[in-house]
């Protein structure tokens, strides 16, 4: 496998479960990031994990809980969330600049489409 | 106050025409990047093009340019002899500088879909 795979790409909960959002990244890179995106508003940054060491927590809610294992894995938590999270949460990963001129870009699994009733 | 601004919710083009995407952008630092991203109906984020903002030419890959403006502080992506597979939703993005650490901040992002 290559780039950055995200399991599951679906998902229906209800608000007292707990479920968990899988991402890898096959890409040697050392940041991964949890973006969450709601119909028609920009794409929100949730958590940031540079070297497995958590460097941002966007003011999320405590219902969402990151885990990075090493620097190969994420994971995000749910767990008694509300209908307002229904969203495509996108996992992306990148290599840390070394130069000036490095882009930087975010690679980006497909998303796990998450629906709360 | 926003930090990147796409204006046009949606455009339609006819496959073979160029069409030009719309993307203006807020920032206090010297030195920021910009770039584009394409997001299918798969869901995946696919990375299109980057632009420094010390350089001194627009950037081009493929069919996909920049005409990057500083003064105006605009990032306009430029397809030429657009596909149907062209059709998508477009994000324009910026890496800055916020509290010690580069972030990457997105547009709202617009849906082009390119006519037969």
């Amino acid at each position: 496998e290559t780039g950055v795979t995200q399991t599951p790409r679906h998902l229906v909960m209800g608000m007292t479960n707990k479920k968990s959002l899988k991402c890898e990244q096959h890409l040697g890179h050392n940041a991964m990031y949890w973006y969450k995106q709601s119909a028609k508003k920009p794409l929100e940054l949730m958590f940031v994990y540079n070297f497995k060491e958590q460097t941002e927590n966007n003011s999320v809610p405590s219902r969402f809980s990151p885990e990075c294992p090493n620097s190969s894995h994420l994971f995000l938590h749910l767990h008694t969330l509300q209908p307002e999270d229904s969203a495509l949460y996108l996992c992306a990963s990148s290599q840390e600049r070394q130069r000036l001129r490095d882009t930087g870009e975010l690679f980006f699994g497909e998303g796990s489409r998450l629906t709360v009733l | 106050a926003q930090k990147i601004t796409q204006t046009q919710p949606g455009m339609f083009v006819q496959e073979k025409e160029a069409v030009t995407l719309d993307c203006t952008y807020d920032t206090s630092d010297p030195s920021y990047g910009l770039f584009w991203y394409k997001q299918p109906s798969s869901g995946e984020m696919i990375f299109l093009i980057y632009q420094g903002s010390y350089d001194q030419q627009n950037a081009t890959e493929g069919r996909y340019s920049l005409n990057f403006q500083k003064a105006r502080k605009s990032a306009n992506l430029v397809i030429s002899a657009s596909q149907l597979g062209d059709s998508a939703m477009y994000f324009c993005a910026m890496r800055e500088i916020q509290g010690g650490s580069e972030k990457l901040v997105f547009g709202k992002g617009m849906k082009l879909t390119v006519n037969p």
